[in-house]
């Protein structure tokens, strides 16, 4: 199966600030998301990265608090601006091919 | 609605024994894929086992299977012989295509699997 390389692993930033995460797939993926997990709770979809094309975020999300690039198939950014205490959270990328979705190790954020 | 449900927030299970992990889903697109996912303390998903819609058998992969029954809409992992290191959380997931007829994945609340010695 694919490997997806996840950076940083965590961090620790100052509030107002941003933060890019970057996701790198070893091969061409059908499909990528990015998601958020917050502590003690499941995974929330927060958008669908488009290679080419703007992102599709979910109910929620937006596009200025948190955008995506996807160059191409096997490489995405999600960047989360102007951060606040409540953006602490695992951040996690996945790819996605018919029979599989795998994820990258996920970014924990802490804003403080 | 809730599109994937796991009624059991945790369960407990004797060492080399069974276990069931309930999942149930909801969806109208006739093509989707099912998911079980463990993730440990360490934060990281592992992807344990996939299950397509059209499949006609039950997947399985090693002390992993998924007993999947279309028409009631489940899709429950069994893990055989417990092993300490089964502890995690797990969770189930289901893709289909959105209204705009992109693929995404949903997660369910999960379920966490405690091993006792």
């Amino acid at each position: 199966s694919a490997v997806i390389s996840q950076k940083p692993s965590r961090d620790i930033c100052q509030r107002g600030t941003s933060l890019t995460i970057q996701c790198q797939v070893d091969s061409q993926v059908t499909m990528m998301f990015w998601y958020r997990q917050q502590p003690g709770q499941s995974l929330t979809l927060i958008a669908t990265a488009n290679q080419g094309s703007e992102a599709t975020y979910e109910s929620g999300f937006v596009i200025d608090k948190f955008p995506i690039s996807r160059p191409n198939l096997t490489f995405s950014t999600l960047t989360v601006s102007n951060m606040s205490p409540e953006d602490s959270s695992i951040y996690l990328c996945s790819g996605s091919t018919p029979g599989e979705a795998f994820f990258g190790q996920g970014t924990r954020l802490t804003v403080v | 609605a809730q599109k994937i449900t796991q009624t059991q927030p945790g369960m407990f299970v004797q060492e080399k024994e069974a276990v069931t992990l309930d999942c149930t889903y909801d969806t109208s697109d006739p093509s989707y894929g099912l998911f079980w996912y463990k993730q440990p303390s360490s934060g990281e998903m592992i992807f344990l086992i996939y299950q397509g819609s059209y499949d006609q058998q039950n997947a399985t992969e090693g002390r992993y299977s998924l007993n999947f029954q279309k028409a009631r809409k489940s899709a429950n992992l069994v893990i055989s012989a417990s092993q300490l290191g089964d502890s995690a959380m797990y969770f189930c997931a289901m893709r289909e295509a959105n209204s705009g007829g992109y693929q995404k994945v949903t997660f369910g609340t999960g379920t966490k699997l405690q091993v006792i010695p």
